[in-house]
């Protein structure tokens, strides 16, 4: 089984839907981390949580929330989803002693 | 601006060729790590390197890390199609990613 999860794997909404991304962990790691992928832009960092009562907003995450439900799930939400929101989406782990990071699959999200 | 800029961005050579790309940045990193992602999947990790002018090996892959630890290189030696894909150095301040070098090996 993977140790770092994601559903959706592949999503389609249309403009002004609220969606969620979820992502599991089973490496006991107490970081986690979203990222989003697009062409020509590399990753970058929406949200990052440290523990499960820390959540630090990173690069871009404007028009994003998210919610650490427990040490091993981190869920990140779109509240009105807009065109530009569709990209890849990741979700990461990494332990506390380092910035290693353990990625899962993707979410491929379509906003029409 | 992009704090860590990868170059070449694209890179497609024969079977059997060496190849070094870069990773270059104005800021300094306590550490740098090297990923792969193929299409479709996540980056995997491939290395870490964390003191100026560190070697590391990893079978045909050779990662440098700058003296001043603001850059990186990755020289493959006799590249193989099982190298293809997207090749990313990552920083740790800011939890930074660069653009990434898409890697393609003609067999």
């Amino acid at each position: 089984d993977a140790d770092v999860t994601q559903t959706p794997r592949n999503r389609i909404t249309k403009t002004g839907k609220r969606i969620m991304l979820e992502c599991s962990q089973t490496k006991g790691h107490d970081r986690m981390y979203w990222y989003r992928q697009d062409p020509g832009l590399g990753l970058r960092l929406i949200y990052y949580s440290f523990d499960v009562k820390d959540i630090n907003k990173g690069e871009i995450s404007d028009g994003y929330s998210v919610s650490r439900q427990a040490q091993a799930k981190f869920s990140l939400s779109l509240e009105s989803a807009i065109p530009n929101q569709t990209a890849l989406y990741f979700c990461a782990t990494s332990d506390r002693l380092s910035y290693e990071q353990y990625f899962g699959p993707g979410t491929r999200l379509t906003v029409t | 601006t992009q704090l860590l800029e990868q170059s070449p961005q694209f890179l497609s050579i024969q079977e059997g060729e060496n190849l070094t790309v870069y990773c270059n940045s104005s800021s300094v990193f306590s550490s740098l790590q090297w990923y792969r992602q193929e299409p479709g999947e996540g980056p995997v990790l491939l290395v870490t390197v964390v003191t100026g002018g560190e070697v590391k090996k990893l079978k045909r892959l050779t990662f440098q890390f700058g003296d001043a630890r603001k850059d990186s290189s990755l020289h493959i030696t006799a590249a193989q199609p099982g190298d293809t894909g997207l090749y990313l150095c990552a920083g740790n301040e800011k939890l930074t990613f660069g653009t990434g070098t898409r890697l393609t090996i003609i067999p």
